[in-house]
């Protein structure tokens, strides 16, 4: 049972346009949901996060979305950036606890 | 070093032989985890520890495989009698809190394990 979906295993993106990555999730008890990114041979890095509490978050170029109604994010990269091809991977977390369920992932790439 | 280091890199076994995993996170960090990771999947959760407790192993797929973490720092992840479906990265990974909203999980670089 797949419990954080994201259903687009990768995408292309040009140089400065937007990149918009989606996720699903399915258990009500998530509560915080986090975006992490990672590069071959590597361990995923954090990226960003957001609570519940909240529908937006922003750092800098990027930004997640939270619709809790629909149960989906959305983390939006602008502009991108050739150092921004990785895999991202959605995360959730449910009271509060540190155990992080991750999607599949979507691999990005952007095209200089 | 600064990150959470993991050896070995790269772990070749033959079906049935014993395999340790070793992790060491982050001086200081309380919480440690153990993730597997498929090809082409996302990392799966296998085992929480808090210092030296281990409070959740729910995600261990048989009693083939087994963690410690006996100083509540260095932690072996071992795995019995592997298994060709036991190929994967695993990735540890530590953090200074205990809760998810205030401290981030850092990842080491996982230990690549294939069995023939």
């Amino acid at each position: 049972d797949q419990q954080v979906k994201q259903n687009s295993p990768s995408l292309s993106v040009q140089e400065g346009r937007i990149s918009i990555l989606n996720c699903d999730y399915t258990n009500s008890m998530f509560d915080y949901f986090l975006w992490y990114k990672k590069y071959p041979a590597e361990g995923p890095t954090f990226l960003i996060s957001i609570s519940s509490i909240k529908d937006k978050n922003e750092d800098g170029r990027f930004t997640v979305f939270l619709n809790k109604s629909a149960k989906h994010l959305s983390l939006h990269i602008v502009p991108s950036q050739p150092g921004d091809s990785a895999v991202y991977f959605c995360a959730a977390s449910a009271g509060g606890y540190q155990k992080v369920t991750f999607g599949t992932g979507t691999k990005l790439q952007v095209i200089p | 070093g600064a990150g959470v280091s993991q050896s070995p890199r790269y772990k070749v076994a033959k079906r049935g032989q014993d395999v340790a995993l070793r992790c060491d996170p982050i001086s200081g960090h309380v919480s440690l985890f153990w993730y597997q990771q498929a090809l082409g999947q996302g990392p799966e959760f296998l085992t929480y520890f808090q210092n030296e407790a281990q409070l959740d192993k729910s995600g261990l797929p048989s009693d083939r495989f087994f963690a410690e973490r006996p100083e509540g720092s260095v932690s072996t992840l071992k795995i019995q009698r592997t298994q060709q479906e036991d190929s994967a990265v695993y990735l540890c990974a530590s953090s200074l809190a205990t809760r998810t909203n205030t401290g981030e999980l850092f990842f080491g670089e996982g230990s690549r394990l294939t069995v023939l």
